[in-house]
């Protein structure tokens, strides 16, 4: 059993949609943060949420952190085909210093 | 150079044999950590290094796996008698400080095959 479990697993748009990615968990993290992984290279981290219910827009992404600290979510507004990559959320979980990354979320955006 | 590095890129062997893989963290990166990535899944934690103290190795799936970080810099991941299981990337990152929500730098991991 995966501490961070996302969901999807896997999304094929096309360019121009709306998606949203979740990330759950029955812990509660005291930072929750989002990657992007391309092929071939490692996670580059695109944002970091502290505080519950904590929302925070990058361009086209809104990522949203749970008002309990146990969930977040993604939202990309008009997928462009470069937005095509692995999500990964991670995070600290409260109670030591284990750090978890998600199962992961394979988005494919199609011209 | 100025991002975190590893080598080698790709690595090819024999079932039983054994690899080592080395990682060079972002200079003053005090927290190195190891990862283990099947196919388009997510990060398997695998070791952790912060300063001086202990590692933490709650990640490591076997004695097999070993790890050693030399002078607070430069850390090697050991696998001894390799398993076709093993076959995987192996992503290291750095970081300034281990604890709270400081960004997690990663190398571009390498690509490890047991025939």
């Amino acid at each position: 059993t995966q501490l961070l479990e996302q969901s999807p697993q896997f999304l094929s748009i096309q360019e121009g949609e709306n998606l949203t990615v979740y990330c759950n968990s029955s812990s509660v993290f005291s930072s929750l943060q989002w990657y992007r992984q391309e092929p071939g290279e490692g996670p580059v981290l695109l944002v970091t949420v502290v505080t519950g219910g904590e929302v925070k827009k990058l361009k086209r992404l809104t990522f949203q952190f749970g008002d309990a600290r146990k969930d977040s979510s993604l939202h990309i507004t008009a997928a462009q085909p470069g937005d095509t990559g692995l999500y990964l959320c991670a995070g600290w979980v409260n109670t030591g210093n284990q750090f978890y990354f998600g199962t992961g979320t394979s988005l494919t955006v199609i011209p | 150079g100025a991002g975190v590095s590893q080598s080698p890129s790709n690595k090819v062997t024999e079932k039983g044999k054994d690899v080592e893989l080395r990682c060079d963290p972002i200079s003053g990166h005090t927290a190195l950590y190891w990862y283990r990535q099947s196919l388009g899944q997510g990060l398997e934690f695998l070791i952790y290094f912060q300063g001086n103290s202990a590692p933490d190795k709650s990640g490591l799936p076997s004695d097999r796996f070993s790890a050693e970080r030399t002078g607070g810099s430069v850390s090697t991941l050991t696998i001894q008698r390799t398993q076709q299981e093993d076959s995987a990337v192996y992503l290291c990152a750095s970081s300034f400080i281990g604890y709270g929500s400081n960004e997690q730098f990663f190398g571009p991991g390498t690509r490890l095959t047991v025939l």
